[in-house]
């Protein structure tokens, strides 16, 4: 059974700060994995989708890498903001299992 | 423009009667996926529709249910809900199951009382 885990679960850091968070999954054998944002209260916004054949995905501030054979994904934020304070969620796609969920991790840019 | 929409945002029911959460999609996707997510904790998925196919997972309570009358729309049916099933509940879709883009709506949050 596939299992994600993200690190760390909490992150608090200054503005203008760059940022990594890390995500891990157990089973290689994956289609594509995905970055979501969850504001409180609110459902997931996609921010990145890297296909299995993929190494690494870019969209503005952000930057997601994959190793699938290690079973890791980073996403790095440039230049953190406030407004980035968010849930950072990562989900692995296993076809038709949908996709497989870690915990999250809760990031606050402090202004 | 919303491209998944759920309704309601929030909703309160008894315990014991039946609540019914609504998924609607402008994509056109083959796929609906319904989650929970309980506070803190990773979303979960309850089932799926891959057109009119449905899909249970093996650990979803009977208590759920599921209806999807046409491409567009998709419901999430608690037959009799408990303390426990209090949640947000999202709905998801996706072009296919493999290899595509998931997307999902704001979420109903449910309370149980």
């Amino acid at each position: 059974k596939q299992e994600v885990t993200q690190i760390p679960a909490a992150l608090s850091v200054p503005e203008g700060e760059n940022l990594v968070l890390n995500c891990s999954f157990t089973d290689s054998a994956i289609y594509n994995l995905q970055w979501f944002r969850q504001d409180p209260g609110k459902g997931l916004t996609s921010l990145l989708l890297i296909q299995s054949s993929q190494r690494e995905q870019t969209s503005g501030r952000l930057n997601a890498s994959l190793d699938k054979s290690s079973g890791r994904s980073t996403l790095y934020i440039a230049a953190s903001q406030p407004g980035d304070s968010a849930t950072y969620l990562c989900a692995v796609g296993g076809g038709a299992d949908g996709l497989t969920f870690g915990k999250g991790t809760h990031l606050i840019i402090q202004p | 423009d919303a491209m998944v929409i759920q309704n309601p945002r929030y909703q309160v029911t008894q315990f014991g009667k039946p609540v019914t959460l609504s998924c609607s999609q402008t994509l056109n996707h083959n796929v609906m996926y319904w989650y929970q997510q309980k506070s803190s904790q990773a979303p979960k998925l309850l089932f799926h529709y891959y057109d009119k196919d449905f899909n249970n997972e093996a650990d979803t309570p009977d208590n759920f249910q599921s209806r999807r009358p046409n491409t567009s729309f998709c419901f999430l049916d608690i037959r009799s809900p408990g303390l426990g099933d209090a949640a947000m509940y999202l709905c998801a879709t996706s072009l296919y199951r493999e290899n595509t883009e998931a997307f999902f709506g704001q979420g109903t949050r449910l309370t149980v009382v």
